[in-house]
Protein backbone atom coordinates (compact mmCIF):
# COMPACT_ATOMS: atom_id res chain seq x y z
CA UNK A 1 0.00 0.00 0.00
CA UNK A 2 1.06 3.87 -0.64
CA UNK A 3 2.98 5.25 2.34
CA UNK A 4 1.99 8.66 0.98
CA UNK A 5 -0.62 10.69 -0.55
CA UNK A 6 0.17 13.66 -2.54
CA UNK A 7 -2.14 16.64 -2.71
CA UNK A 8 -3.23 18.22 -5.54
CA UNK A 9 -3.25 15.32 -8.00
CA UNK A 10 -2.62 18.15 -10.51
CA UNK A 11 -1.71 21.83 -10.36
CA UNK A 12 -1.70 24.39 -13.25
CA UNK A 13 0.39 27.84 -12.45
CA UNK A 14 2.14 30.71 -14.53
CA UNK A 15 5.92 31.38 -14.53
CA UNK A 16 6.59 33.21 -11.80
CA UNK A 17 4.28 31.93 -9.64
CA UNK A 18 4.82 30.28 -6.40
CA UNK A 19 3.62 25.88 -6.20
CA UNK A 20 2.93 24.35 -3.36
CA UNK A 21 2.27 20.50 -3.20
CA UNK A 22 1.35 18.56 -0.49
CA UNK A 23 2.13 15.07 1.30
CA UNK A 24 0.66 12.82 3.71
CA UNK A 25 1.90 9.44 5.24
CA UNK A 26 1.06 6.92 7.32
CA UNK A 27 3.30 5.54 9.45
CA UNK A 28 6.21 6.89 12.06
CA UNK A 29 9.43 7.84 9.46
CA UNK A 30 13.07 8.21 9.71
CA UNK A 31 12.77 10.81 6.86
CA UNK A 32 11.16 12.35 3.67
CA UNK A 33 12.28 13.11 0.26
CA UNK A 34 10.71 14.76 -2.50
CA UNK A 35 11.34 13.71 -6.31
CA UNK A 36 10.84 14.83 -9.65
CA UNK A 37 9.87 13.23 -12.66
CA UNK A 38 9.95 14.58 -16.22
CA UNK A 39 8.10 13.14 -18.48
CA UNK A 40 9.56 9.95 -20.09
CA UNK A 41 12.27 10.07 -17.89
CA UNK A 42 13.57 8.49 -14.51
CA UNK A 43 13.15 10.33 -11.33
CA UNK A 44 15.64 13.50 -9.85
CA UNK A 45 16.31 13.44 -6.08
CA UNK A 46 15.53 17.37 -5.20
CA UNK A 47 15.67 17.21 -1.37
CA UNK A 48 15.55 15.15 1.88
CA UNK A 49 14.50 16.40 5.32
CA UNK A 50 14.94 14.47 8.18
CA UNK A 51 11.75 13.55 10.86
CA UNK A 52 13.82 16.05 13.72
CA UNK A 53 13.93 19.09 11.39
CA UNK A 54 10.82 20.99 10.57
CA UNK A 55 11.99 23.22 7.45
CA UNK A 56 14.51 23.04 4.94
CA UNK A 57 15.77 25.30 1.89
CA UNK A 58 17.39 24.14 -1.57
CA UNK A 59 17.43 27.34 -3.91
CA UNK A 60 14.06 27.96 -5.04
CA UNK A 61 12.69 24.76 -2.72
CA UNK A 62 11.10 24.87 0.63
CA UNK A 63 10.16 21.94 2.57
CA UNK A 64 8.63 21.50 5.36
CA UNK A 65 7.64 18.62 7.52
CA UNK A 66 4.86 18.22 10.61
CA UNK A 67 5.53 14.77 12.01
CA UNK A 68 2.65 15.34 14.65
CA UNK A 69 -0.01 15.85 11.66
CA UNK A 70 2.54 13.51 9.46
CA UNK A 71 2.42 16.11 6.56
CA UNK A 72 4.90 17.31 4.52
CA UNK A 73 5.05 20.67 1.76
CA UNK A 74 6.92 21.04 -1.08
CA UNK A 75 6.83 25.07 -1.73
CA UNK A 76 8.62 26.13 -5.43
CA UNK A 77 9.01 29.86 -5.59
CA UNK A 78 9.05 32.00 -8.85
CA UNK A 79 8.29 28.65 -11.27
CA UNK A 80 10.03 28.29 -14.42
CA UNK A 81 8.12 26.92 -17.38
CA UNK A 82 11.52 24.30 -17.17
CA UNK A 83 9.55 23.50 -13.08
CA UNK A 84 6.98 21.49 -15.59
CA UNK A 85 6.84 17.66 -14.10
CA UNK A 86 5.68 15.23 -11.76
CA UNK A 87 6.51 15.57 -8.38
CA UNK A 88 6.70 13.02 -5.60
CA UNK A 89 7.28 12.51 -2.00
CA UNK A 90 8.91 9.42 -0.70
CA UNK A 91 9.43 8.24 2.93
CA UNK A 92 11.64 6.00 4.80
CA UNK A 93 10.27 4.53 7.96
CA UNK A 94 11.82 3.92 11.03
CA UNK A 95 11.73 0.06 10.55
CA UNK A 96 13.41 -2.56 8.61
CA UNK A 97 15.43 -2.08 6.12
CA UNK A 98 14.23 1.69 5.98
CA UNK A 99 13.02 1.88 1.98
CA UNK A 100 11.71 4.22 -0.25
CA UNK A 101 7.97 4.24 -0.38
CA UNK A 102 6.46 6.72 -2.62
CA UNK A 103 3.58 8.45 -2.80
CA UNK A 104 0.86 8.90 -5.92
CA UNK A 105 2.86 12.12 -6.78
CA UNK A 106 1.47 15.71 -8.31
CA UNK A 107 1.48 16.90 -12.02
CA UNK A 108 2.39 20.32 -12.10
CA UNK A 109 2.09 22.27 -15.21
CA UNK A 110 4.02 25.50 -15.54
CA UNK A 111 2.58 28.19 -18.44
CA UNK A 112 4.74 30.73 -19.88
CA UNK B 1 30.31 8.12 -15.11
CA UNK B 2 27.10 6.65 -16.76
CA UNK B 3 25.24 6.40 -12.75
CA UNK B 4 22.23 3.52 -13.03
CA UNK B 5 22.00 2.03 -16.70
CA UNK B 6 18.67 0.40 -17.25
CA UNK B 7 18.30 -1.68 -20.45
CA UNK B 8 16.13 -2.57 -22.34
CA UNK B 9 14.02 1.06 -22.86
CA UNK B 10 11.31 -0.55 -24.74
CA UNK B 11 10.27 -4.07 -24.79
CA UNK B 12 6.97 -6.18 -26.00
CA UNK B 13 6.44 -9.60 -24.46
CA UNK B 14 3.76 -11.95 -24.99
CA UNK B 15 1.45 -13.62 -22.51
CA UNK B 16 4.19 -16.68 -20.73
CA UNK B 17 7.89 -15.20 -22.10
CA UNK B 18 10.38 -14.72 -19.82
CA UNK B 19 12.80 -12.04 -19.43
CA UNK B 20 15.34 -10.43 -17.54
CA UNK B 21 15.84 -6.38 -17.50
CA UNK B 22 19.25 -5.38 -16.85
CA UNK B 23 20.11 -2.52 -13.99
CA UNK B 24 23.82 -1.61 -13.71
CA UNK B 25 25.17 1.10 -11.37
CA UNK B 26 28.97 2.37 -11.39
CA UNK B 27 28.89 4.09 -8.27
CA UNK B 28 29.86 1.04 -6.07
CA UNK B 29 26.67 1.76 -4.33
CA UNK B 30 25.39 -0.88 -1.68
CA UNK B 31 21.65 0.11 -1.98
CA UNK B 32 19.37 -1.23 -5.33
CA UNK B 33 16.02 -1.43 -5.90
CA UNK B 34 13.30 -1.85 -8.90
CA UNK B 35 10.43 -0.25 -8.66
CA UNK B 36 7.08 -0.15 -11.26
CA UNK B 37 4.98 2.79 -11.95
CA UNK B 38 1.65 2.54 -13.00
CA UNK B 39 -0.56 5.21 -14.05
CA UNK B 40 -2.61 6.81 -10.65
CA UNK B 41 -0.06 4.28 -8.38
CA UNK B 42 3.09 6.04 -8.08
CA UNK B 43 5.86 4.17 -7.78
CA UNK B 44 5.92 0.59 -5.69
CA UNK B 45 8.86 -1.43 -4.45
CA UNK B 46 9.37 -5.14 -6.31
CA UNK B 47 12.60 -6.30 -4.45
CA UNK B 48 15.75 -4.74 -3.03
CA UNK B 49 18.83 -5.64 -2.54
CA UNK B 50 21.51 -4.07 0.42
CA UNK B 51 25.04 -5.66 -1.07
CA UNK B 52 26.13 -8.10 -3.09
CA UNK B 53 23.89 -11.03 -2.12
CA UNK B 54 21.47 -10.35 -0.65
CA UNK B 55 18.20 -9.36 -1.66
CA UNK B 56 14.47 -9.17 -0.34
CA UNK B 57 10.91 -8.71 -1.48
CA UNK B 58 9.28 -5.69 -1.22
CA UNK B 59 5.63 -4.19 -1.90
CA UNK B 60 4.68 -6.60 -5.31
CA UNK B 61 7.26 -9.15 -5.85
CA UNK B 62 5.28 -11.88 -7.43
CA UNK B 63 5.86 -12.70 -11.26
CA UNK B 64 9.33 -11.29 -10.05
CA UNK B 65 12.64 -12.74 -9.31
CA UNK B 66 15.86 -11.03 -8.30
CA UNK B 67 19.94 -11.86 -7.73
CA UNK B 68 22.58 -9.70 -6.52
CA UNK B 69 25.76 -11.24 -7.62
CA UNK B 70 28.21 -8.32 -7.74
CA UNK B 71 27.88 -4.54 -6.59
CA UNK B 72 27.28 -3.35 -9.78
CA UNK B 73 24.61 -5.23 -11.31
CA UNK B 74 20.46 -6.36 -10.16
CA UNK B 75 18.78 -7.70 -12.94
CA UNK B 76 14.91 -8.29 -12.55
CA UNK B 77 13.38 -11.20 -14.06
CA UNK B 78 10.16 -11.87 -15.00
CA UNK B 79 9.26 -15.35 -14.96
CA UNK B 80 6.18 -16.13 -17.13
CA UNK B 81 4.86 -12.73 -18.28
CA UNK B 82 1.21 -11.44 -18.10
CA UNK B 83 -0.62 -8.50 -19.15
CA UNK B 84 -0.70 -6.95 -15.57
CA UNK B 85 3.10 -6.61 -15.48
CA UNK B 86 2.52 -4.13 -18.48
CA UNK B 87 3.89 -1.14 -16.59
CA UNK B 88 7.43 1.13 -16.42
CA UNK B 89 9.89 -0.06 -14.42
CA UNK B 90 12.60 1.75 -12.57
CA UNK B 91 16.01 0.87 -11.21
CA UNK B 92 17.60 2.62 -8.31
CA UNK B 93 20.63 2.67 -6.28
CA UNK B 94 22.06 4.81 -3.13
CA UNK B 95 24.99 4.74 -1.43
CA UNK B 96 23.63 5.56 2.11
CA UNK B 97 22.56 3.62 4.69
CA UNK B 98 18.92 3.63 6.67
CA UNK B 99 18.09 5.75 3.48
CA UNK B 100 20.00 9.11 4.76
CA UNK B 101 20.29 10.20 0.99
CA UNK B 102 18.76 10.37 -2.36
CA UNK B 103 18.27 7.57 -4.73
CA UNK B 104 19.70 7.44 -8.27
CA UNK B 105 17.32 6.44 -11.03
CA UNK B 106 17.89 4.86 -14.18
CA UNK B 107 16.12 6.30 -17.40
CA UNK B 108 13.31 3.00 -17.00
CA UNK B 109 12.51 0.07 -19.53
CA UNK B 110 8.77 0.42 -20.62
CA UNK B 111 7.50 -3.21 -21.15
CA UNK B 112 3.71 -4.31 -22.72
CA UNK B 113 2.93 -7.80 -22.16
CA UNK B 114 0.02 -8.88 -24.70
Amino acid sequence: SQQGEEDPQALSIQEGENATMNCSYKTSINNLQWYRQNSGRGLVHLILIRSNEREKHSGRLRVTLDTSKKSSSLLITASRAADTASYFCATVMNTGFQKLVFGTGTRLLVSP
Amino acid sequence: NAGVTQTPKFQVLKTGQSMTLQCAQDMNHEYMSWYRQDPGMGLRLIHYSVGAGITDQGEVPNGYNVSRSTTEDFPLRLLSAAPSQTSVYFCASSPYRQGSGGYTFGSGTRLTVV
